[in-house]
């Protein structure tokens, strides 16, 4: 178990339509990473929010959007969705440093989103 | 645009036998490399990384290589075992800090023969 947990698990819905995709980090971390991954495009970082704020965006449509609350727990909002907008999406917390410095995540187990 | 990309999609090797997947990067400026592991079902796994400074690095049976010079990485898996399948990723970053978000490749799929 990272301690990164995301619901729901598996999401169908259809052409058109919106869900929300919730994220909890890990205890005590501040910072929440959203990546999508399908089969096509492999894993892309959408956004990153530290402590409530925006820190860094990727490959995010702007049919996403995406919030960190108070209480760090994360929404990812997919709106207008589209068949190709099936995938695994992914929430990720910094779990520190590692020997060499490197930002280490640690990964949910993601949700599934299947549009129809 | 830039991105990092792995040569093979899957890669079969018998239990017991050393595994070494490779991964080719562009992003010339990325100072850290990191692998990841995905088992099925699980969110990727961080294994082992190494800053553009170092050519190798060693862990608990893998080892990582950076070669700068043709922009190309690798992990060596050794003795590999069954709990080793998984699909490998490797990714990239800027900065150590976390104020990017990692570019990862396509993944290589490890599969143990037994």
């Amino acid at each position: 178990d990272s301690g990164v947990t995301q619901t729901p698990k598996h999401l169908i819905t259809a052409t058109g339509q919106r869900v929300t995709l919730r994220c909890s980090p890990r205890s005590g971390d501040l910072s929440v990473y959203w990546y999508q991954q399908s089969l096509d495009q492999g894993l892309q970082f959408l956004i990153q929010y530290y402590n409530g704020e925006e820190r860094a965006k990727g490959n995010i449509l702007e049919r996403f959007s995406a919030q960190q609350f108070p209480d760090l727990h994360s929404e990812l909002n997919l709106s207008s969705l589209e068949l190709g907008d099936s995938a695994l999406y992914f929430c990720a917390s910094s779990v520190g440093v590692s020997d060499s410095g490197a930002n280490v995540l640690t990964f949910g187990a993601g949700s599934r989103l299947t549009v129809l | 645009g830039e991105s990092v990309g792995l040569h093979l999609p899957t890669l079969s090797v018998q239990e017991g036998d050393n595994s070494i997947i490779n991964c080719a990067y562009s992003n010339s400026a990325s100072d850290y490399f990191i692998w990841y592991k995905q088992e099925s079902g699980k969110g990727p796994q961080f294994i082992i990384d190494i800053r553009s400074n170092m050519d190798k690095r060693q862990g608990q049976r893998v080892t990582v290589l950076l070669n700068k010079t043709v922009k190309h990485l690798s992990l060596q898996i050794a003795a590999t075992q069954p709990g080793d399948s998984a699909v490998y990723f490797c990714a990239e970053t800027l900065s150590g800090g976390g104020a990017d978000g990692l570019t990862f490749g396509k993944g290589t799929h490890l599969i143990i023969q037994p």
